[in-house]
């Protein structure tokens, strides 16, 4: 199985600031990776797939970068809205296989 | 476009059994698998197995193997999960998912296991 390790587990930030948050594999995922958006009572909702591929509807501010096993998803500039739970996931390979998730916070 | 439309919730006693649907749109059905996750009440995401609509063939995670059981009818475009002998700690929310290029998610069913 393989292992999904997020970065940090809590990020305090301030609207307008960037956030920078971190998932690494412990073995190649190639860029099957995905970053998930998930606030209280609803679905994750799916921000970026291909490790850099932004889903539709997804405001330019989220981006996804890949550099062997380790992942970045950044947000340029923090809206009110961002403040949330951020998960990865990687897909390629079975089980499919979760970060622990990283809780931006003001 | 894709849609997963999933069943309602669920209240269920320890010990009962629950199926969940999750009906398809917009893409081949038979074409790609459906996965399920889980995540319990103030937790992480945690994948419960696929099954791959083409055969009916699937696989599960370690820990649900002997409790769930995951299949389709190709008819309708649905997969269904059942999870038997339900305890308290498989109160979640299951979500169905599919990847085709591009992840696609249901809504979610919330089961709740209480005596």
């Amino acid at each position: 199985e393989i292992l999904m390790t997020q970065s940090p587990a809590t990020l305090s930030v301030s609207p307008g600031e960037r956030a920078t948050l971190s998932c690494r594999a412990s073995q190649s995922v190639a860029r099957n990776l995905a970053w998930y958006q998930q606030k209280p009572g609803q679905a994750p909702r799916l921000l970026i797939y291909a490790a850099s591929i932004r889903a539709t509807a997804i405001p330019a501010r989220f981006s996804g970068s890949a550099s062997g096993t380790d992942f970045t998803l950044t947000i340029s500039s923090l809206q009110s809205e961002d403040f949330a739970v951020y998960y990865c996931q990687q897909y390629d390979d079975w089980p499919q296989t979760f970060g622990q998730g990283t809780e931006v916070e003001i | 476009q894709v849609q997963l439309v999933q069943s309602g919730a669920e209240v269920k006693k320890p010990g009962a059994s629950v199926k969940v649907s999750c009906k398809a749109s917009g893409y081949t059905f038979t074409g790609y698998y459906i996965h399920w996750v889980r995540q319990a009440p103030g937790q992480g995401l945690e994948w419960v197995g696929w099954i791959n609509p083409n055969n009916g063939d699937t696989d599960y995670a370690q820990k649900f193997q002997g409790r769930v059981t995951m299949t389709r009818d190709t008819s309708i475009s649905t997969a269904y999960m059942e999870v038997s002998r339900l305890r308290s700690d498989d109160t979640a929310v299951y979500y169905c998912e599919v990847v085709t290029g591009i992840i696609y998610w249901g809504q979610g069913t919330l089961v709740t296991v209480s005596a």
